[in-house]
């Protein structure tokens, strides 16, 4: 994929470990999002960035801290995780926050020990 | 308060035949609507976008939906089932109140028998 791609694909870390998610976009787009996706439970938005300005969090934990250093990179950081955390992390862009269509990464798949 | 139900959890279906994936929404607002393709361990893939144009929307890979807002509807149809149509298929409802929102139905995953 060259829209909107995320690294790594695959990680597996343990409680106490610290690791970052990656995203990037190369579509020139304005808004980044974060999604989790969970087995059988529905896509959950996590974080929304527009203009690099973190405009929507969804009552998720601290324990997950994203970052958007420009327009192109968005990041979410990982400390002290819980097994439940599990899950397929997701990011999107669009091209305006106010824009409707978004457009998604491959996605990591996260394993928490 | 908006909300998309996707009717089926699991749809299964020869190659060769009709499918049919059903979506119903809910919004007080003009809604646009989208389906999403999720093949095992990727990312979703978006199929195609209502935005109050025509009623009958055509989607890459030979599927298409119809609005129907008389039924609150907008079902996913292809004429003929490819085994590479396996997958997890997401019904999303976008509500424009301050700013977009999207809502995702709980997906309905698509086997395709040989």
């Amino acid at each position: 994929e060259t829209g909107v791609t995320q690294t790594p694909r695959h990680l597996v870390m343990g409680m106490t470990n610290k690791k970052s998610l990656k995203c990037e976009q190369h579509l020139g787009h304005n808004a980044m999002y974060w999604y989790k996706q969970s087995a059988k439970k529905p896509l959950e938005l996590m974080f929304v960035y527009s203009l690099e300005e973190r405009v929507e969090n969804n009552s998720v934990p601290s324990r997950f801290s994203p970052e958007c250093p420009n327009s192109s990179h968005l990041f979410l950081h990982l400390h002290t995780l819980q097994p439940e955390d599990s899950a397929l992390y997701l990011c999107a862009s669009s091209q305006e926050r106010r824009t409707d269509t978004q457009y998604f990464g491959p996605g990591t798949r996260l394993t928490v020990l | 308060a908006q909300s998309v139900t996707q009717l089926d959890s699991h749809v299964s279906v020869s190659e060769g035949t009709p499918v049919l994936l059903r979506c119903n929404y809910s919004s007080s607002y003009s809604p646009s609507l989208f389906w999403y393709v999720q093949h095992p361990n990727k990312g979703l893939q978006l199929l195609l976008k209502y935005t109050s144009a025509a009623t009958l929307v055509k989607g890459i890979n030979g599927f298409e939906a119809e609005f129907k807002k008389s039924e609150t509807s907008f079902h996913l149809t292809k004429p003929s089932a490819h085994m590479s149509d396996a997958a997890e298929y997401f019904c999303v409802v976008s509500v424009f109140s301050g700013t977009y929102k999207y809502i995702f139905g709980t997906g309905t995953r698509l086997k395709v028998l040989a």
